[in-house]
């Protein structure tokens, strides 16, 4: 299976700044990456796939970037409702596989 | 407006079988892809398995020989069964729309969730 390794466990971040979060796989995905968002005790949602698109909706201070195995979503400028969980997902192989999660809060 | 809702109960016995229903609406089982993704308490997710708009299924090789997904087009509802349940299995149960974005596969729309807990 296709490891998915992201970094930071979790993070704190003030009004306005810019953040990053980081997903390594275990191998080569060629940008078969996505990434969702998750807050407490509702449904994921998804923010960006092929590493790089934003989906429908999704506000233009999220981006993401990355190719072969580093991949990274950034959010400029952070705001308070984009405090939650982020993960990454892989959709190269099956079994599809997640990254065990950023927790992102406002500090 | 594209909606999907997991049901079924909250409380199944160690050793015994889970049935999950996926109720969808908005779109088609036959022309789009439905997928069950497991999120255990305070962790990340986990793919179960996808059901194809083809009726193929295929299912995550860590639960391959317990699980089973099947449909009903006419009744637009995607079925979980997955037997021999272990306290390891308690966790949130999600049915999520599966759609291709030029070639990439993601999950675009999520149901609510279905909570279970494996306990005696």
């Amino acid at each position: 299976d296709i490891q998915m390794t992201q970094s930071p466990a979790s993070l704190s971040a003030s009004l306005g700044e810019t953040i990053s979060i980081e997903c390594l796989a275990s191998e080569g995905i060629s940008s078969y990456l996505a990434w969702y968002q998750q807050k407490p005790g509702k449904s994921p949602q998804l923010l960006i796939y092929g590493a790089n698109t934003l989906q429908a909706g999704v506000p233009s201070r999220f981006s993401g970037s990355g190719s072969g195995t580093q991949y990274s979503l950034k959010i400029s400028s952070m705001q308070p409702e984009d405090e939650g969980d982020y993960f990454c997902q892989q959709s190269y192989k099956f079994p599809y596989t997640f990254g065990a999660g950023t927790k992102l809060e406002l500090k | 407006q594209v909606q999907l809702k997991e049901s079924g109960p909250g409380l199944v016995q160690p050793s015994q079988t889970l049935s999950l229903t996926c109720t969808v609406s908005g779109f088609s089982l036959s022309r789009y892809h439905v997928s069950w993704i497991r999120q255990p308490p305070g962790k990340s997710l986990v793919w179960m398995g996808t059901m194809w708009a083809s009726g193929n299924a295929n299912y995550n090789s860590a639960v391959q020989s317990r699980l089973s997904i099947s449909r009903d087009t006419s009744k637009d509802q995607v079925f979980l069964k997955m037997n021999s349940l272990q306290p390891e299995d308690t966790g949130t149960y999600f049915c999520a729309r599966q759609r291709s974005f030029s070639d990439f596969y993601v999950m675009d729309v999520w149901g609510q969730g279905a909570s279970v807990t494996v306990s005696s």
